[in-house]
């Protein structure tokens, strides 16, 4: 089993309401990621978390706040967000790259369908 | 600096072979993937080779990698109208300790039937 759910699908929000993103999986994987998708755009990463500690922020503005409460679930809470933060947030998680193995190891991302938010 | 480059549109018609290219420019070992973004829908792993490797192979999709060139293409036998998508090339290098990929700028691909 190789999936990534996420919830809502949709969200339509107002710049002072707070909502919540969420996202998981059960391939056993301890890295999970945050991506922003604006259309015809390749992903952005924002967050990865690492064994449930956040180990990269792409200089995110402190209006998205990622949570990682344990293994297999990422959230992402959301504030007073902006029109242009409208775009696709996709989910993704990997085997942890800092796990010691033999040789190079593929660490291949699994995406979610995402979640397509609109802030008005 | 590490750089993903593609072309931004293939058209093709249904039965003929697509071939999708994808230009990087990071020197060290690295993983490739090729993923696959179907409208509204999250992006789906295709597949993926190593640096060290020139070809490889997964039913309709075969992998070539020119590592002189940097230069990395996917090819779509007797392609359908269901792979009409945008396909992102990505690079990891193994040079730090993290996974972040570096996305190509994707192709959409429409088939004609």
């Amino acid at each position: 089993d190789t999936e990534v759910t996420q919830t809502p699908k949709h969200l339509v929000m107002g710049m002072t309401n707070k909502k919540s993103l969420k996202c998981e999986q059960h391939m056993g994987h301890r890295a999970m990621y945050w991506y922003k998708q604006k259309a015809k755009k390749p992903p952005e990463l924002m967050f990865v978390y690492s064994y449930e500690k956040l180990s990269i922020n792409e200089s995110v503005p402190s209006r998205f706040s990622p949570e990682c409460p344990n293994s297999s679930l990422l959230n992402l809470h959301l504030h007073a967000l902006q029109p242009e933060d409208s775009a696709l947030y996709l989910c993704a998680s990997s085997q942890d790259p800092w796990t010691l193995g033999t040789g190079p190891r593929t660490y291949e991302q699994y995406f979610g369908p995402g979640t397509r938010l609109t802030v008005t | 600096g590490e750089d993903v480059e593609q072309s931004l549109f293939l058209s093709v018609r249904e039965g003929d072979s697509s071939v999708i290219n994808c230009t990087y420019t990071d020197s060290s070992s690295t993983y490739l993937y090729w993923y696959k973004q179907e409208p509204g829908a999250g992006l789906q792993l295709l597949t993926y080779i190593f640096s060290n490797m020139d070809m490889k192979q997964d039913q309709r999709l075969t992998v070539l990698l020119n590592k002189k060139d940097k230069h990395l293409s996917l090819r779509i036998a007797d392609t359908q109208t269901g792979d009409s998508a945008i396909y992102f090339c990505a690079e990891r290098s193994l040079g730090g300790a993290t996974n972040k990929l570096i996305f190509g700028t994707g192709t959409l691909l429409a088939v004609q039937p």
